[in-house]
């Protein structure tokens, strides 16, 4: 079945510094990726989708400049968490939807702890 | 008004009970709808779609009534297993966009 595989599963990072998070789509062509944010005992919320070769739309309220988005090819898109705070701490996750099949494939996840 | 509403829970149950979880949506446009389960620290799977007509999947059964915009899941014969967060999820049509519940929460006991 389709397999998204997302790095890292967790990291831990200072206050100011960037962080890139990856999801690689392994066995399809990945044309839309969400992107999704979970604060602990809170839904997913989605941040912004992108499609392959254009820029991301990005969810009301959500910073593009601080929540960098690169969605270059059909296997791979990066967020990227810039100047990181502590209220950024959280639970992010991609899902992609490939354009041979209806299904929404997640990624494992990455908990970002910013301190 | 949230677009995906449930309650929280938690649902605390006997091993072999039957459970019933509620979810309503607002956007009378909505077209396709699901329950995905999720486990603590990971991503979110999903469980099944929900069709006017109802579905059951074993011991799952989802119902969805587009007049009161309302979703039902109901597992019966509750495992320990089962133990997880359970998230009411509407597809967006026109942009794909899969909308979250909060998800509630199933604990089973023995």
């Amino acid at each position: 079945g389709a397999v998204v595989s997302q790095h890292p599963s967790w990291v831990i990072c200072k206050s100011g510094t960037s962080v890139k998070i990856e999801c690689r789509s392994l066995d399809f062509q990945a044309t839309t990726m969400f992107w999704y944010r979970q604060f602990p005992k809170q839904s997913l919320m989605l941040m912004a989708t992108s499609n392959e070769g254009s820029k991301a739309t990005y969810e009301q309220g959500v910073e593009k400049d601080k929540f960098l988005i690169n969605h270059a090819s059909l296997t791979l898109s990066t967020l990227t968490v810039t100047s990181a705070h502590p209220e950024d701490s959280s639970f992010y996750i991609c899902s992609a939807l490939g354009a041979e099949s209806y299904g929404y494939t997640f990624g494992s996840g990455t908990r970002l702890t910013v301190v | 008004r949230k677009e995906v509403e449930q309650d929280p829970g938690p649902f605390n149950v006997p091993e072999g009970a039957t459970v019933a979880f509620n979810c309503t949506y607002s956007n009378s446009a909505s077209q396709s709808f699901f329950w995905y389960r999720q486990d603590c620290r990971k991503e979110p799977k999903l469980l099944m779609s929900v069709y006017s007509s109802g579905n059951e999947d074993g011991r799952f059964t989802a119902q969805l009534n587009r007049a009161s915009q309302y979703i039902s899941l109901l597992i019966r014969d509750s495992k320990l297993s089962d133990s997880a967060t359970y998230l009411c999820v509407v597809l967006m049509d026109s942009s794909y966009k899969l909308i979250f519940g909060s998800g509630t929460r199933l604990l089973v006991r023995p």
